[in-house]
């Protein structure tokens, strides 16, 4: 499967403490997004990579939130002391930005579900 | 900021019926606009998109969309559908933000159910 792959698909956890997911991206693709989707409403965006440079982070992404890409490759998302709030499908996408392009297009992963109890 | 609206929140049409869902956006510069699809159980799925030029783009599956800019809307079509159409649908902006840094923003999406 050459598609987007997110670890785990399912997690659940208890207030306070800490997850972590993972995103593999497209293998080629240089840049990659992260979105929060709850109930009723489209994804939300959270922040995105050009290989290895985060170059934005929304305000929902509050300090309790850390993502990072070390190598320009896969990526994690790390939220610290979890609230029930959190509790959300937490989509990955990647895409293939090029030089002159002004656009690009995103392709999803399957999502972790991140239930806080 | 930019938003996207997409009026219909639920839908349902027998088969054959023919489609439209709205979407509308809010931005005044240059737009990307998508149309996306989550059938259930699965991961949202590009269904079309519009960069530039001819602003009727067909998709895939039958489905096309016409970017009418005047309007800032981005209405997805379908003639004809299929039970296996029974999906939801998200509508979603990609633009520059004023620092240079794309931004994609996602409507609450249209909960399409046919029925046989």
């Amino acid at each position: 499967d050459t598609g987007v792959s997110q670890d785990p698909r399912h997690k659940i956890t208890k207030r306070g403490q800490n997850v972590t997911f993972r995103c593999d991206p497209i293998s080629e693709h240089n840049r990659l997004y992260w979105y929060r989707q709850t109930l009723g409403q489209g994804p939300e965006f959270l922040t995105y990579f050009q290989n290895e440079a985060q170059l934005e982070k929304s305000r929902l992404l509050s300090d309790r939130f850390s993502a990072e890409r070390p190598k320009g490759s896969f990526s994690t998302l790390e939220i610290q002391r979890t609230e029930q709030g959190d509790s959300a499908m937490y989509l990955c996408a990647s895409s293939l930005r090029t030089s002159g392009g002004n656009t690009d297009t995103q392709y999803f992963g399957p999502g972790t579900r991140l239930t806080v109890l | 900021a930019q938003s996207v609206s997409q009026h219909n929140h639920h839908v349902i049409l027998s088969e054959a019926a023919s489609l439209e869902l709205g979407c509308n956006y809010s931005y005044g510069g240059t737009v990307n606009l998508f149309w996306y699809v989550q059938y259930p159980g699965q991961h949202l799925q590009l269904l079309l998109k519009y960069f530039s030029g001819d602003p009727l783009v067909k998709g895939i599956k039958g489905f096309e969309a016409e970017f009418i800019k005047s309007k800032f809307s981005f209405n997805l079509r379908k003639p004809s559908v299929q039970w296996s159409d029974t999906a939801e649908y998200f509508c979603a902006v990609n633009a520059q933000d004023s620092g240079g840094y794309q931004k994609v923003t996602f409507g609450t999406g249209t909960k399409l159910q046919v029925i046989p």
